[in-house]
């Protein structure tokens, strides 16, 4: 069974750029999640779908950062405009229901924003 | 307030030697999930244990073991004669049941554990 796929895995960009990330959820997934983890911390949850609907977006700074899951399936995360406090690894999980809720994550995609 | 927190920034121990890493956390809920997932330096998060508020059986998986009391707000884990390769970063994560229905989770600072050959 093929995991969580992520990309990329290394953005550089420019603060003030904007950068997009893509993640796919194992086949068959109905949550996906989307995840901040700045250097030395744990995970901070950005965003909660599930299937093609927002469950929880409460810590999402939504002036800057947007998120999609159009089809249920795969699903982007956006930074525009990017500044430096940005510069984090993005994680993205997914689980198979809502109450089944063991994540399986992807390998993550490491941005630097300059 | 930190709804988890694991007070242990890094732990350094020599081949062999039992370890436990700590985990308290906050919640005014009755029901919640609580979890540990291990980071190892590739970067990806792995699922290690998930207990329900319900279930203060401890459990036992070969070297792992995880102490869960309600009485203390704490889900302990142990690892019994480290390796080398136990060498990581390791999260406690409780997941509450928000009102709009669905579990949120909420991830510990981690505590880094490094074994020594």
């Amino acid at each position: 069974e093929a995991g969580v796929a992520q990309s990329p895995r290394y953005k550089i960009i420019e603060k003030r750029q904007s950068v997009a990330f893509w993640c796919n959820p194992i086949s068959g997934h109905a949550t996906l999640y989307w995840y901040q983890q700045i250097l030395g911390q744990g995970p901070k949850l950005l965003i909660q779908f599930q299937n093609n609907g927002v469950v929880d977006d409460s810590q999402l700074p939504k002036d800057r950062f947007s998120a999609e899951r159009l089809k249920g399936v795969d699903s982007t995360l956006k930074i525009q405009p990017a500044k430096l406090e940005d510069s984090a690894v993005y994680l993205c999980a997914s689980s198979a229901t809502l109450a089944k809720n063991i994540q399986y994550f992807g390998a993550g995609t490491r941005l630097s924003v300059l | 307030a930190q709804k988890v927190t694991q007070a242990q920034t890094e732990i350094s121990v020599v081949e062999k030697e039992d370890v436990t890493l700590d985990c308290v956390y906050e919640t005014r809920d009755t029901t919640y999930y609580l979890f540990w997932y291990k980071q190892p330096p590739s970067g990806e998060l792995v699922f290690l244990i998930r207990r329900n508020s319900f279930d203060e059986q401890n459990e036992i998986s070969g070297r792992y073991s995880w102490n869960f009391q309600k009485s203390t707000s704490s889900f302990n884990f142990t690892i019994t004669a480290s390796q080398v390769v136990d060498s990581a970063v390791y999260f406690c994560a409780l997941s509450e049941l928000s009102s709009g229905g669905s579990y949120i989770p909420t991830f510990g600072r981690g505590t880094s554990l490094i074994v020594h050959p």
